[in-house]
C-alpha cells in the first residue's frame, strides 16, 4: 500500500482565496482525521471521520473550514477565505478499526503559506 | 479532558549515548494507550513505540523502551544507542478506549544528536 496520500504537498495562495486539501487514506481504514501543525499551538485535531461520517469536528476553528469525506478512499478540507493565520502544515491521517491500540497512519503533510 | 505534557522542549544527547525524553498525562479513565510518534525533518510522522494501559510490561522497540508508570501518569521514552538518524521531533500522544481512537498530542521535544 502507498499509505496515506495528500495533495498537494505545498500550496502557497493569497489571502482570501480558497484552498482546497485533498487526502487518500489507507485502504480499509475506518477512521480520517485532519490535522494541524504550528509552532504556536503544536498539533492539534480539527475533525475526524468514521465509516465516512463525520463524529468531531470540535476541533474546526471557524466557519471557514470544512470537511468532507464523499467516500471511503477520499476526503477534503477547504477553507473559504483563506487567511494568512492558517498558515500551518496539514495532516491527514487514517486508522483501522478501535480494536487494540490501532496506531494512526500519517500523510506526508500539506505546507499552506496564506500571504 | 485529556492532557498530555512534555516538559522538556529540547534535548541534546551524544551519539551513541542514551537519552529520555519525558510524557506526563491527565486522564480519569483506567483503560487507554499511549505512544510516540517521531517527526523528522522531513515532516513525517512515524510510530515509534506504543502501550497499552493494561499491561504492566514496558514495551520495547529495538533502541527504544519505554518507562511507563501509570500511577505517575507517566510515560518516558528510553533511545539506547543514539545514532545521528534519531535527531527528530518526538511527540507523545494518548489515546482513550472509548475515544475513536483519536489521539491527544503533547507539546512535542526536539532531541539534537551531537556526533
Amino acid at each position: 500500500d502507498a499509505g496515506v496520500i495528500q495533495s498537494p504537498r505545498h500550496e502557497v495562495t493569497e489571502m482570501g482565496q480558497e484552498v482546497t486539501l485533498r487526502c487518500k487514506p489507507i485502504s480499509g481504514h475506518d477512521y480520517l482525521f485532519w490535522y494541524r501543525q504550528t509552532m504556536m499551538r503544536g498539533l492539534e485535531l480539527l475533525i475526524y471521520f468514521n465509516n465516512n461520517v463525520p463524529i468531531d469536528d470540535s476541533g474546526m476553528p471557524e466557519d471557514r473550514f470544512s470537511a468532507k469525506m464523499p467516500n471511503a478512499s477520499f476526503s477534503t478540507l477547504k477553507i473559504q477565505p483563506s487567511e494568512p493565520r492558517d498558515s500551518a502544515v496539514y495532516f491527514c491521517a487514517s486508522s483501522p478499526g478501535t480494536s487494540g491500540g490501532n496506531e494512526q497512519f500519517f500523510g506526508p503533510g500539506t505546507r499552506l503559506t496564506v500571504l | 479532558a485529556q492532557t498530555v505534557t512534555q516538559s522538556q522542549p529540547e534535548m541534546s544527547v551524544q551519539e551513541a549515548e542514551t537519552v529520555t525524553l519525558s510524557c506526563t498525562y491527565d486522564t480519569s479513565e483506567s483503560d487507554y494507550y499511549l505512544f510516540w510518534y517521531k517527526q523528522p525533518p522531513s515532516r513525517q510522522m512515524i510510530l515509534v513505540i506504543r502501550q497499552e494501559a493494561y499491561k504492566q510490561q514496558n514495551a520495547t522497540e529495538n533502541r527504544f523502551s519505554v518507562n511507563f508508570q501509570k500511577a505517575a501518569k507517566s510515560f518516558s521514552l528510553k533511545i539506547s544507542d543514539s545514532q545521528l538518524g534519531d535527531a527528530a521531533m518526538y511527540f507523545c500522544a494518548y489515546r482513550g478506549n472509548n475515544a475513536g481512537n483519536m489521539l491527544t498530542f503533547g507539546g512535542g521535544t526536539r532531541l539534537m544528536v551531537k556526533p
